[in-house]
């Protein structure tokens, strides 16, 4: 089955640790993106790559990296320097274009939260 | 900018209808709305594009009006499983490779039997 997938879906850490979260997908897209998530608000855009080896910030990229080096993996790390990392993250893909009527399809996401 | 929505919130019959609202206050080429359950991933519901038509599939449909910078979404005779949070994306240019959605606050959508 096509999909994305993300893991592990609850994670916590301690304050002052990197962490990393995982994305994949099997559905042949070029574009991925990374989403926050806060209690009782939208989504916010982290980082979104349209092809392998590049990638834009998003609205709110400070204290994330992303790296994207295979069209199927776009993983996001959380470093230290976030300073407030609770939340529910989201990543996407599409085919990148929305001309062709195409749209962003969701991973069913990763609760982190720092103890 | 993000896109306002209204109503924040409603709460609803079954068998009610319910419109939700997306303002941007750029011209937008483009609107996707998703529906998503508590702490689960938002669903695809339907894009609406410039210059096209009003979409719909069963009793949920959505219209966009260019000149007015906004779009809205009808959900008919509700079902208990309409229950969720309606978010809006909207995009305002068509950017060839470059489709970055910026979401609405959401509206949260409670069906009580």
């Amino acid at each position: 089955d096509g999909g994305i997938t993300q893991s592990p879906k609850y994670l916590f850490r301690k304050e002052g640790q990197n962490v990393t979260l995982s994305c994949e997908q099997n559905l042949n897209h070029d574009a991925m993106y990374w989403y926050r998530q806060d209690p009782g608000q939208g989504l916010r855009l982290i980082y979104y790559s349209q092809i392998v080896n590049d990638f834009q910030k998003g609205d709110i990229a400070e204290g994330y990296s992303v790296s994207r080096e295979k069209k199927e993996s776009f993983p996001l790390t959380v470093t230290s320097a976030q300073k407030n990392p609770t939340a529910f993250y989201l990543c996407a893909s599409s085919t990148g274009l929305v001309i062709s009527g195409d749209t962003q399809y969701f991973g069913p996401g990763t609760r982190l939260t720092v103890l | 900018q993000q896109p306002v929505q209204s109503p924040q919130a409603v709460i609803l019959r079954e068998g009610e209808d319910a419109v939700i609202n997306c303002s941007s206050s750029k011209a937008l080429y483009s609107v996707h709305w998703y529906r998503q359950k508590h702490g689960e991933a938002p669903v695809f519901l339907m894009i609406l594009l410039k210059g096209g038509e009003q979409k719909g599939h069963d009793k949920i449909s959505a219209s966009f009006n260019e000149k007015k910078q906004q779009s809205s979404l009808y959900l008919t005779a509700s079902q208990l499983s309409y229950s969720g949070t309606y978010f809006c994306g909207t995009e305002s240019r068509p950017n060839f490779g470059n489709e970055k959605l910026t979401f609405g606050t959401g509206t949260r959508l409670t069906i009580i039997p």
